[in-house]
């Protein structure tokens, strides 16, 4: 069975110095992943997708994702981290068999500090 | 941008009352979602929908619960006779049906049991 495991609940970061939001997959089949970000009373919105094609996956407002079937680990990263930032990250897998069903990981809250 | 649409944004209903949610989906997809986030915890799939049918549920997704595509825009859920444990976040998403295309989320409706 697919899942997720995001191994930070909370981030905290200064404005302007790197984020790294670490996500680790399990999936019988190749994998569809995701990260979405939610911001305080909104909804989930599409960061980044992977779907076989190439590993390193370039999303919006600056984020990057490295897909890496040695490790298991599909980690967000971004080079220098904003105030507008600050939300909560959730990683996601789509099995790619029977099934489009989303699973999520339990979500990393990013703090953003001036 | 399209994007999917929810109302209401709050719903507070007595216990054993029944209510339903709504979702406007983007127009040119066909595969319908609600998912579930109850406070503090992960984000849920309840169940997907497929020309005018249920295509896979959770076992969430009990007998109270129930969807409908009542005309060509709305999606609805509704839960028959709601408990205090219904209180979550509801969120509808729509899609394209392909496990590598990603599902597009509304802002969800907050839903408060008394």
């Amino acid at each position: 069975a697919q899942s997720v495991t995001q191994l930070d609940s909370h981030v905290s970061v200064s404005e302007g110095t790197p984020v790294l939001l670490r996500c680790n997959y399990s999936s019988s089949y190749s994998p569809s992943l995701f990260w979405y970000v939610q911001h305080p009373n909104k909804g989930l919105q599409l960061l980044l997708k992977y779907t076989s094609a190439a590993t390193l996956v370039k999303g919006i407002n600056g984020f990057e994702a490295e897909f890496k079937k040695s490790e298991t680990s599909f980690h967000l990263t971004k080079p220098s981290a904003h105030m507008s930032d600050a939300a909560e990250y959730f990683c996601v897998v789509s099995a790619t068999y029977n099934t489009d069903k989303l699973i999520f990981g339990t979500g990393t809250r990013l703090q953003v500090f001036p | 941008e399209p994007e999917v649409t929810q109302t209401p944004s709050h719903q507070v209903t007595q216990m054993g009352q029944e209510v339903i949610l709504r979702c406007v989906p983007i127009s040119n997809h066909l595969y319908f979602y609600w998912y579930r986030q109850i406070l503090g915890q992960k984000v849920e799939f309840l169940v997907s929908f497929y020309n005018n049918e249920i295509s896979e549920k959770s076992e969430i997704f009990d007998d109270q619960f129930s969807v409908e595509r009542p005309d060509g825009s709305n999606f609805t859920l509704k839960i028959r006779s709601t408990k205090l444990e219904d209180s979550a976040m509801y969120f509808c998403a729509s899609g394209l049906g392909s496990v590598d295309q990603p599902q597009h989320f509304g802002d969800g409706t907050r839903l408060s049991i008394l």
